[in-house]
């Protein structure tokens, strides 16, 4: 069964670094672009960044450019999102997409992130 | 960037009736090799979004049969032949044509 399971949500002061991670399952993670999507308290969806299989290129929201890193390790079937330079804009949940060119979408369950103070 | 618009942005149903939803992209959706890279999704309180429809008719595994999505291009639409109680959520579109992806801004589904 193909699964994504995020990790490394939680409460982080404003300013503050965090690193979120997705490991992927049942599938062959390194044929597949990857993506962060997040979705604040109340609000809509919103796409933050993307990965290809390989892990040679990369994009951005415009929210996030400059202050958040996506990434992957292919050999652990794991995908990454550093984030730095944090706001209160940048709560919410934040969910691990898979998206291949012909292929069905799957999301994970999502890990929640909340910068207060 | 592909803007996407929904209508309409509430939508009340009776158990038992049909409903639609319009998705209208700012650009086409089909990609040179064929695909259009539009999706449905439906997101119940206090749960992540559930996909329903992809590659815009596409129907997602274990959705039931009653939802189907249809369009082309620029203009897009989720049915739902028989609205059922468990139906109630928030329907979201979406596009995975180019970066950055976008979503539509949400059509609230209330019986």
């Amino acid at each position: 069964e193909m699964q994504l399971v995020e990790s490394g949500g939680s409460v982080v002061q404003p300013g503050g670094s965090l690193r979120l991670s997705c490991a992927a399952s049942g599938f062959t993670f390194d044929n597949y672009a990857m993506n962060w999507v997040r979705q604040a308290p109340g609000k809509g969806l919103e796409w933050v960044s993307g990965i290809n299989g390989r892990g040679s290129s990369v994009y951005y929201g415009g929210s996030v450019t400059g202050r958040f890193t996506i990434s992957r390790d292919n050999s652990e079937n794991t995908l990454f999102l550093e984030m730095d330079s944090l706001t209160a804009d940048d709560t919410g949940i934040y969910y691990c997409v898979k998206r291949g060119r012909g292929s069905q979408p799957l999301w994970g369950q999502g890990t929640r992130v909340t910068v207060s103070s | 960037d592909i803007v996407l618009t929904q209508s309409p942005l509430s939508l009340p149903v009776t158990p038992g009736e049909p409903a639609s939803i319009s998705c209208k992209s700012s650009q086409s959706l089909l990609h040179t090799n064929g695909y259009t890279y539009l999706d449905w999704y439906l997101q119940k309180a206090g749960h992540s979004p559930q996909l329903l429809i992809y590659l815009g008719s596409n129907r997602a595994s274990g959705v039931p049969d009653r939802f189907s999505g249809s369009g082309s291009g620029t203009a897009f639409t989720l049915e739902i032949s028989r609205v059922e109680a468990e139906d109630v959520g928030i329907y979201y579109c979406m596009q995975a044509l180019q970066t950055p992806y976008s979503f539509g801004q949400g059509t609230k589904l209330e019986i």
